[in-house]
């Protein structure tokens, strides 16, 4: 099976920085995703990591390290536009190549 | 941009009613995908469909629920008798290849489900 954890919530200040931890177990890893979700819509696609080390988009950047089974999400030069939800997916080498999400951590952006 | 499509955006039921939910997939994608979000919680896999057959299926995608390719676009979720349990968000997603790599999956607007 899988299992994926991250914090519930996180706050920080506009135009800070903030690092969203996220750890799994799962066998046959196929690559960890990371969505940003606003309350009440679909997750949206941020970033993609198969591979250790860091990728970067922008604000957003994504670091993995499969043999820790770990990764965060950093997000830089917050805006208040920032406030979502982060989810955390995971998808397995099987047939359907599903993602396995984690619970989410709701990141809230103060002036 | 190509986006996944669905419909109803809200759908209010009575409990042992049967639905069926629509999705319109980004059309040269090949793998199409349902997962729910009951309210405050994780997004939950439920089915994956490839090559008009089931791939996968979790444990929540019991007998009550189907899913049908009716035609080269449409991409349906029928849950036969619906129960309270069953008030979530359903969102539809779509995979362009499934050899996996950079591509990742689409996900529909959603459609929020509830059940009286």
């Amino acid at each position: 099976g899988q299992n994926i954890d991250q914090p519930t919530e996180m706050t920080a200040t506009e135009g800070a920085i903030v690092q969203i931890n996220c750890t799994y177990q799962t066998s046959g890893f196929n690559g960890l995703f990371w969505y940003q979700q606003h309350a009440g819509e679909a997750p949206t696609f941020l970033s993609y990591n198969v591979l250790d080390g860091l990728e970067e988009k922008g604000r957003f950047s994504s670091f993995l390290s499969r043999s820790k089974g770990y990764s965060y999400l950093l997000l830089k030069e917050l805006q208040m536009k920032d406030s979502a939800s982060y989810l955390c997916a995971v998808r397995a080498k099987a047939a359907g190549n599903k993602l396995t999400f984690g619970g989410g951590t709701r990141v809230l952006v103060k002036p | 941009e190509p986006e996944v499509t669905q419909t109803p955006s809200h759908q209010v039921t009575q409990m042992g009613q049967e639905v069926i939910l629509r999705c319109v997939p980004i059309s040269n994608h090949l793998y199409f995908y349902w997962y729910r979000q009951i309210l405050g919680q994780k997004v939950e896999f439920l089915v994956s469909f490839y090559n008009n057959e089931i791939s996968e299926k979790s444990e929540i995608f019991d007998d009550q629920f189907s899913v049908e390719r009716p035609d080269g676009s449409n991409f349906t979720l029928k849950i036969r008798s619906t129960k309270l349990e069953d008030s979530a968000m359903y969102f539809c997603a779509s995979f362009p290849s499934g050899q996996g790599g950079t591509d990742t999956q689409y996900f529909g607007p959603g459609t929020r489900l509830t059940v009286l």
